[in-house]
């Protein structure tokens, strides 16, 4: 079954640009989605159809795809960005999910 | 604004069948380009993809859970279900229904945690 790898942490300075890449075969022939998960709460929807930002979702967070890595931007990082994200691909009519990075804003 | 909610018992004896529901409100589970969803998360650990229910009542589960995994659908009552049999501790987890579409997951419930113990 088709698989897609995150690094488990990313750290970033505030201010700074952060970058989190999700990996997997041929993954830049499919769409990619992001989720934004803080404690305790519900994952959010940050980035889908690889690069598309839904409604309210602020301008720093952007997104890309090609060839086997699928990559998140946050730009200007801010602290209430700390959070969990995890990549989300679909292959064969199944979800699926990356293992989740932590972003550590310090 | 679409909502949705879950619920269920909170907590399954092991080798027993879990069964939740999933209430959606200010929309229709009925509309077209709409899949909707289980996602789980067990305590500490990430995301996993359950299964999705297409309006029109076609199915796909993932394929670790396929032989214990059910989605069905209730229109009249606008909801979904889940059942997943033969529990055991590795199920316990949070289980959140979603709305799928776009190639995403983009309305998301509150999520709601099932133990399973004796």
């Amino acid at each position: 079954s088709y698989e897609v790898t995150q690094p488990p942490s990313v750290s970033v300075s505030p201010g700074q640009t952060a970058t989190i890449s999700c990996s997997g075969d041929k993954l830049g022939d499919k769409f990619t989605s992001w989720y934004q998960q803080k404690p305790g709460q519900s994952p959010v929807l940050v980035i889908y159809q690889d690069k598309k930002r839904p409604s309210g979702i602020p301008e720093r967070f952007s997104g890309s795809n090609s060839g086997n890595t699928a990559t998140l931007t946050i730009s200007g990082t801010q602290a209430m960005d700390e959070a969990d994200y995890y990549c989300q691909a679909w292959d064969s009519n199944t979800v699926v999910f990356g293992g989740g990075t932590r972003l550590t804003v310090l | 604004q679409l909502q949705l909610q879950e619920s269920g018992p909170g907590l399954v004896k092991p080798s027993e069948t879990l069964s939740l529901t999933c209430t959606v409100s200010g929309g229709s589970i009925s509309s077209s380009s709409y899949y909707w969803g289980w996602i789980r998360q067990p305590p500490g650990k990430g995301l996993e993809w359950l299964g999705y229910i297409y309006y029109s009542g076609t199915s796909s589960y993932t394929p670790s859970l396929k032989s214990r995994v059910t989605i069905s659908q209730d229109t009249s009552k606008n909801h979904f279900s889940l059942k997943l049999s033969s529990v055991t501790a590795a199920d316990t987890a949070v289980y959140y229904c979603a709305r799928y579409y776009g190639n995403a997951f983009d309305m998301w419930g509150q999520g709601t945690m099932v133990t399973v113990s004796s």
